[in-house]
């Protein structure tokens, strides 16, 4: 069974870019939440989506925003890229809403210069 | 709003040796889950091991087990025997159950270094 899958793996982007980053997560699972990982704010939320609906929201700007497909499959999008943009960016999947076990990808590295 | 902290930033034990991560939370709800998650230089967040707050026995997986204390809101990670696999970011994490809010709350993390 193919885990989480988080795509591209690593990102360079410029200041006042955009950027999209996907997660594929694992067959049949249907919620999909994503992590901001930084070294001085360690791991944020930003939002969870089920069912193409986003369910809830982190602490951050408009500019982060997301959606997922009818296949459960997840993106994320950053407009105007800021230096402080660059971290870790992770993606769990988790069955249904509300279940225990979340399943981690290997995140997309994003660098922003 | 929940917290977690882990108050070691660095810890480091000898092979085959037993060690212990600390991690307290703060919370007024009373049904939730608590996760320790294992982060190796792979970057992939691995579950080592959970506990249901209303389950008063403490968690065990193989050489993982936790020290659960729901009153004084601490739950602290002892990995027996280690292993130098066991190298990695260890990370403390807080999930409401029930309600509408299922987000992930982690800790700043404890980086595990295992000696040979």
């Amino acid at each position: 069974k193919a885990g989480v899958t988080q795509t591209p793996r690593y990102l360079i982007k410029t200041r006042g870019q955009q950027v999209t980053l996907s997660c594929s997560p694992i067959s049949g699972h249907r919620s999909v939440s994503w992590y901001q990982q930084t070294p001085g704010q360690g791991l944020q939320f930003l939002f969870e989506y089920f069912s193409e609906t986003q369910r809830n929201k982190g602490n951050f700007p408009g500019r982060f925003s997301g959606r997922q497909f009818s296949n459960s499959r997840s993106e994320m999008n950053v407009s105007t890229l800021e230096l402080g943009d660059s971290a870790l960016y992770l993606c769990a999947s988790s069955f249904q809403q509300g279940n225990t076990e979340a399943f981690f990808g290997q995140g997309t590295r994003l660098t922003v210069v | 709003a929940q917290t977690v902290t882990q108050s070691q930033p660095e810890m480091s034990v000898q092979e085959a040796e037993t060690v212990t991560l600390s991690c307290t939370y703060d919370t007024s709800e009373n049904n939730y889950y608590l996760f320790w998650y294992k982060q190796p230089p792979s970057r992939q967040m691995i579950l080592v091991i959970r506990q249901e707050a209303y389950k008063q026995q403490n968690a065990t997986e193989n050489r993982f087990s936790v020290n659960f204390q729901k009153a004084a809101k601490s739950f602290s990670l002892k990995i027996s025997d280690s292993q130098l696999g066991d190298t990695a970011m260890y990370f403390c994490a807080f999930k409401i159950s029930g309600g509408s809010n299922y987000k992930l709350t982690f800790g700043k993390g404890t980086l595990l270094t295992v000696n040979p």
